[in-house]
């Protein structure tokens, strides 16, 4: 089955950096494009960043534009964020998400992980 | 990048049917197939239950269906269960090829 495990959270400065990882099993990583989606404390999801299935496209929402960057490892079905210049505002759980989509642009998630909670506190 | 607007909660009685709005643009909602909805439970991840407007994935309940009007999708859930209270989030690939989602609606089961 679709297993996606996010690693990588904790609590972090602001203006300090953090690389998120999210480990993929169960399906052929290469095939999909995946998903960067957060959720603040109490609030709703907010869409981060995506990355085609062959890494040759990303995106970005303007609030991460810039600061992050999402990448992947296909020989090690990794995906991964880096976030530079964090904000208090960036704390949140974050979620890897794998698109619809095979082989093809991104779309819309279908499978999620479970989540890595980012807290930018001093 | 603007999100799409759901309404903030909806109720309804066991064995009822209620349905929830999202509303977006003709550079979203309406310009897209790939409009989907997620169902999440307090701590818990959110789980696909509708993709491309009005497609079940296998193992979710006939009782979700969705559609879409114009710049309007929705989600209906008819038989209401006490376990289908939690928070919906509708999304929508976008022409930026960004994706959008809803505000979230909070659905109460009475």
């Amino acid at each position: 089955q679709v297993q996606l495990v996010e690693s990588g959270g904790g609590v972090v400065q602001p203006g300090r950096s953090l690389r998120l990882s999210c480990a993929a099993s169960g399906f052929t990583f290469s095939f999909y494009g995946l998903h960067w989606v957060r959720q603040a404390p109490g609030k709703g999801l907010e869409w981060v960043a995506v990355i085609w299935y062959d890494g040759s496209n990303s995106y970005y929402a303007d609030s991460v534009k810039g600061r992050f960057t999402i990448s992947r490892d296909n020989s090690k079905n990794t995906l991964f964020l880096q976030m530079n210049s964090l904000r208090a505002e960036d704390t949140a759980v974050y979620y890897c998400a794998r698109d619809e989509i095979e082989l093809a642009g991104a779309t819309i998630p279908d499978y999620w992980g479970q989540g890595t909670l980012v807290t930018v506190s001093s | 990048q603007s999100a799409l607007t759901q309404p903030a909660s909806v109720s309804g009685s066991p064995g009822q049917s209620i349905t929830i709005s999202c509303t977006g643009s003709s550079s979203d909602v309406g310009g897209y197939k790939y409009v989907s909805w997620y169902q999440q439970h307090p701590g818990k991840a959110p789980k696909l239950m509708i993709f491309d407007v009005s497609d079940r994935p296998s193992g979710v309940s006939n009782r979700f269906s969705g559609s879409k009007s114009g710049n309007t999708a929705s989600l209906t859930i008819s038989g209401l269960q006490a376990e289908d209270e939690a928070d919906y989030y509708c999304s929508s690939y976008t022409s930026g090829r960004t994706l959008a989602f809803g505000g979230g609606t909070k659905l109460t089961v009475l």
